[in-house]
């Protein structure tokens, strides 16, 4: 069965930068984008960015354009998420969700819990 | 970008009743429009998909539809499970957009 399951929680300073990663399997990881969303406590769903897992193309939303690096590794089936510069306004839940060919999202990753305080 | 405009942002309703939620976007999206159910602490689940398409799996009091520029889901008879909060979600263009999410309570 699809599965994403994604690294765990992590604390940080603000100013410091976070690598998230979610690990795809039961489907042929290159066929699906893979897009990342942002729930901030009490917030609702942000959209953050795609990555195109077959050619690593990928897209950002202005909010997180020049903060927000998507990569993905074939080899290993995973996608990465580095934010860089974080302040205490990127405390959230972010998700990895893999994009269904109608747009759609059928499949989320649990979630990572990022706190940033100092 | 496309603006996606929700309401109402919370209801209260009785077991039993009907509730519907809208979605109104800023432009014209086709049927890339897409509803789900989220409960404290777990991601998101789809209840329909390009607009009125059942996600296979969830109860048939769910529903969707559209007309006009206006997309509605609606929950034929509310129960008590159905305590979370609706977000619906454009895929016609990205960046991909959400609802601002509408959260319903049970009486």
């Amino acid at each position: 069965q699809v599965q994403l399951v994604q690294s765990g929680a992590e604390v940080k300073k603000p100013g410091a930068s976070l690598k998230v990663s979610c690990k795809a399997s039961g489907y042929t990881f290159v066929d699906y984008y893979i897009h990342w969303v942002r729930q901030a406590p009490g917030h609702g769903l942000e959209w953050m960015g795609l990555i195109n897992s077959r050619t690593g193309g990928t897209y950002y939303a202005d909010n997180f354009q020049g903060r927000v690096t998507l990569t993905r590794d074939t080899s290993t089936s995973t996608v990465f998420m580095e934010v860089s510069t974080l302040t205490s306004e990127d405390t959230a839940l972010i998700y990895c969700a893999r994009v269904e060919f109608d747009g759609s999202y059928l499949h989320w990753g649990q979630g990572t819990l990022v706190t940033v305080s100092s | 970008d496309i603006q996606v405009t929700q309401s109402p942002s919370s209801l209260s309703a009785s077991v039993g009743d009907r509730v519907t939620i809208t979605c109104r976007p800023s432009q014209r999206i086709n049927s890339d429009l897409h509803w789900y159910q989220q409960k404290p602490g777990k991601a998101p689940t789809l209840l329909i998909y390009s607009a009125s398409r059942l996600q296979s799996g969830v109860p048939s009091r769910f529903s969707g539809s559209a007309s006009g520029a206006e997309f509605t889901l609606t929950i034929s008879s509310l129960q008590s499970e159905d305590s979370a909060t609706y977000y619906c979600q454009q895929s016609f263009d990205s960046p991909r957009t959400f609802g601002q999410g509408t959260k319903v309570e049970i009486k």
